[in-house]
């Protein structure tokens, strides 16, 4: 059972440029959540992706927008980097979508400097 | 007022110390209340949940829930090097996987 993969583990954009961050979901997982962890933080919720739907935004403006495929992997899509966007981009897959339905399962993110 | 606070540390122990790691918080809502440690370079794991209010042990360690004061906790037992870590408590008011509400982590360094 493979866990949750993202790429690129690392990049370095310049303020203003778009970047386009990947996940794999877990293995049987259907919904795929984002979150931003800038250092010295906790994770922030971006958002939250159901069977390609959104399906919750955090507080994060529309420049930060996304995608989920018919294989549950996912794209985030960030416009107009700045400076504050540097960040630990996570991913996380989880099952189903009703009731409790488990834990999250985090990859080990994409680091972004923006310059 | 933040919705989740946490002493972001640094908090230093020897080793088989008990740790006690504390976050308070203002959301009435909250129902889900968790504990993920995060390793330098990873992505953050989950030790443990509790739904609601009270305890739960899973080996060394212990998660206490007080809903009354807003108050939740997790303790370690025995604590080894390899405890070291970021501890992030988290909260979501719908379901476990949904909306989580992080604290800012404290770090933990167990001396050997």
């Amino acid at each position: 059972e493979t866990g949750v993969t993202q790429s690129p583990t690392h990049l370095i954009k310049t303020r203003g440029q778009q970047v386009t961050l990947r996940c794999s979901s877990q293995s049987g997982h259907n919904t795929v959540s984002w979150y931003q962890q800038a250092l010295g933080q906790g994770p922030q919720f971006i958002f939250q992706y159901y069977r390609e739907e959104e399906n919750g935004r955090g507080n994060f403006p529309p420049r930060f927008s996304g995608l989920q495929f018919p294989n549950y992997s996912s794209e985030l899509n960030v416009n107009a980097l700045e400076l504050d966007d540097s960040a630990l981009y996570l991913c996380a897959s989880s099952l189903g979508h009703r009731g409790d339905t488990g834990e999250l399962f985090f990859g080990e993110g994409s680091r972004l400097t923006v310059l | 007022q933040k919705e989740v606070e946490q002493d972001p540390g640094p908090l230093s122990v020897p080793e088989g110390a008990i740790v006690s790691l504390n976050c308070t918080y203002s959301n009435s809502a909250f129902q889900y209340f968790m504990w993920y440690r995060q390793y330098s370079r990873k992505g953050p794991e989950l030790l443990m949940y509790t739904y609601s209010s009270g305890n739960k042990e899973d080996g060394r360690f212990t998660a206490q829930v007080d809903k009354s004061s807003k108050y939740i906790s997790l303790f370690i037992r025995d604590s080894q090097p390899s405890d070291s870590a970021t501890y992030l408590c988290a909260m979501s008011a719908r379901r476990r996987d949904d909306k989580i509400i992080f604290g800012k982590g404290t770090r933990l360094h167990i001396l050997p």
